[in-house]
């Protein structure tokens, strides 16, 4: 089956600094690649999401990019802001055909943003 | 916005019994799902749900776990006799297809004793 896994466990950075999160991913099935924020006692937010067909997408602050070839996605946060400190986690999917959309989750990056 | 709600937030039992965790998915969505968290972990797929049956399951979804959507609007797992290792957080989420947006609700924290 898919394995997700996800780098860095924890990242640190100051205020207006970058964060950059990068994920594998083993199945080359795979063709929607969502991130979640996850805040503490809260269950997990979707930020943005990815399918196979586009290498890129951005949103305000955050941005994925996916290499198909390379099975990794990342997620780029600009900016940084305290309220961007959370847990994120990247997944992957299988859409369409016998596939009911289960995500795999990675194991999770910790987000600290110093003021 | 419409979103996926979860009762009760937190719930604790003793080992061997039976627990019902309850979800209300956003309306217009066709596929259910119940994933696990245990504390400091990954989340893990347990089962999807679609068209009244179960679509897709994990291992961790034995024969001790159901499912059920006995009305328009409810969606519940059942843990039939629960374990000291049930202990997580578990997650119900909803999505209008495949390959679609998953939205997670706000979680049941079970506490097994």
């Amino acid at each position: 089956g898919e394995n997700v896994e996800q780098h860095p466990s924890t990242l640190s950075v100051q205020e207006g600094d970058s964060a950059v999160i990068k994920c594998t991913y083993s199945d080359s099935a795979s063709n929607y690649f969502p991130w979640y924020k996850q805040e503490l006692g809260k269950g997990p937010q979707l930020i943005i999401d990815i399918r196979s067909n586009v290498g890129e997408k951005k949103d305000q602050r955050i941005a994925v990019t996916l290499n198909k070839t390379a099975k990794h996605f990342s997620l780029h946060i600009t900016e940084t802001q305290p309220e961007d400190s959370a847990v994120y986690f990247c997944a992957a999917s299988m859409g369409g055909g016998t596939s009911y959309g289960k995500l795999t989750f990675g194991q999770g990056t910790i987000l600290t943003v110093h003021p | 916005e419409p979103e996926v709600t979860q009762t009760p937030s937190h719930q604790v039992t003793q080992m061997g019994q039976e627990v019902i965790l309850r979800c209300v998915p956003i309306s217009n969505h066709l596929y259910f799902y119940w994933y696990r968290q245990i504390l400091g972990q990954k989340v893990e797929f347990l089962v999807s749900f679609y068209n009244n049956e179960i679509s897709e399951k994990s291992e961790i979804f034995d024969d001790q776990f159901s499912v059920e959507r006995p009305d328009g609007s409810n969606f519940t797992l059942k843990i039939r006799s629960t374990k000291l290792e049930d202990s997580a957080m578990y997650f119900c989420a909803s999505s209008e297809g495949t390959g679609r947006e998953q939205y997670f609700g706000p979680g049941t924290r079970l506490t097994v004793t």
